[in-house]
């Protein structure tokens, strides 16, 4: 079983263009998250999804950055016209659906992360 | 919103020595998990320890064990014997009822030889 799939590994951006992060979760997973991480900081969330559905968004900024989560295919977060402060590693988690009894003790499943860097 | 605290941005232990790493947490909710994930350099979280807030008891995984006091609303990682492999970012996580998952800072943890 595959775990969280994250691509690319690595992805340079100049100033202006654009990010596109892509996320597969493990299989059976419908939740997936977004985070991000600074150098010498922790995990900052940015939007949490299931299937088709935007959940919390809170921390997602205004502006340039929108996050997808499609009846079929990867999540997807994009980044329009990126500045040099996007540069950062990006993780996904997925975590499995399941009856609320269960659900709180499930743990999130992290991929590799996607290091943007922008020039 | 709930928030996690790690106090020690870096923290550094002798080889087969113990160490603590601090965490606190603020929330108004009753039932929730709290978690502590390990990033090594490879930058792979990995999960350590778990501990849901309704059990008394103390989690523990081999060399890995938790001091979770409720009331304190602290949650601290004690790591014995510890080894050169133990090196790495460790991440104190909440997670509320509501699904959402919310990180401290870290804590960069130096294994001395």
């Amino acid at each position: 079983n595959a775990g969280v799939m994250q691509n690319p590994r690595h992805l340079v951006r100049r100033r202006g263009q654009e990010a596109r992060l892509r996320c597969s979760p493990m299989k059976g997973h419908s939740h997936v998250y977004w985070y991000r991480q600074l150098p010498e900081e922790g995990l900052k969330f940015m939007v949490y999804l299931q299937k088709e559905n935007i959940i919390d968004e809170s921390g997602m900024p205004k502006e340039r950055f929108s996050a997808e989560f499609p009846k079929e295919g990867p999540s997807i977060l994009r980044i329009q016209q990126v500045v040099r402060g996007d540069s950062a590693a990006y993780f996904c988690a997925s975590s499995p659906s399941g009856g609320v009894a269960s659900r709180l003790g499930e743990k999130l499943f992290f991929g590799s992360g996607t290091q943007l860097s922008v020039l | 919103a709930q928030t996690v605290t790690q106090s020690q941005p870096e923290m550094s232990v002798q080889e087969a020595e113990t160490v603590t790493l601090s965490c606190t947490y603020d929330t108004s909710e009753s039932d929730y998990y709290l978690f502590w994930y390990k990033q090594p350099p490879s930058r792979q979280m990995i999960l350590v320890i778990r501990q849901e807030a309704y059990k008394q008891q103390n989690a523990t995984e081999n060399r890995f064990s938790v001091n979770f006091q409720k009331a304190a609303k602290s949650f601290s990682l004690k790591i014995s014997d510890s080894q050169l492999g133990d090196a790495a970012m460790y991440f104190c996580a909440y997670r509320s009822t509501g699904n959402q998952f919310y990180f401290g800072t870290g804590t960069s943890l130096t294994v001395i030889p």
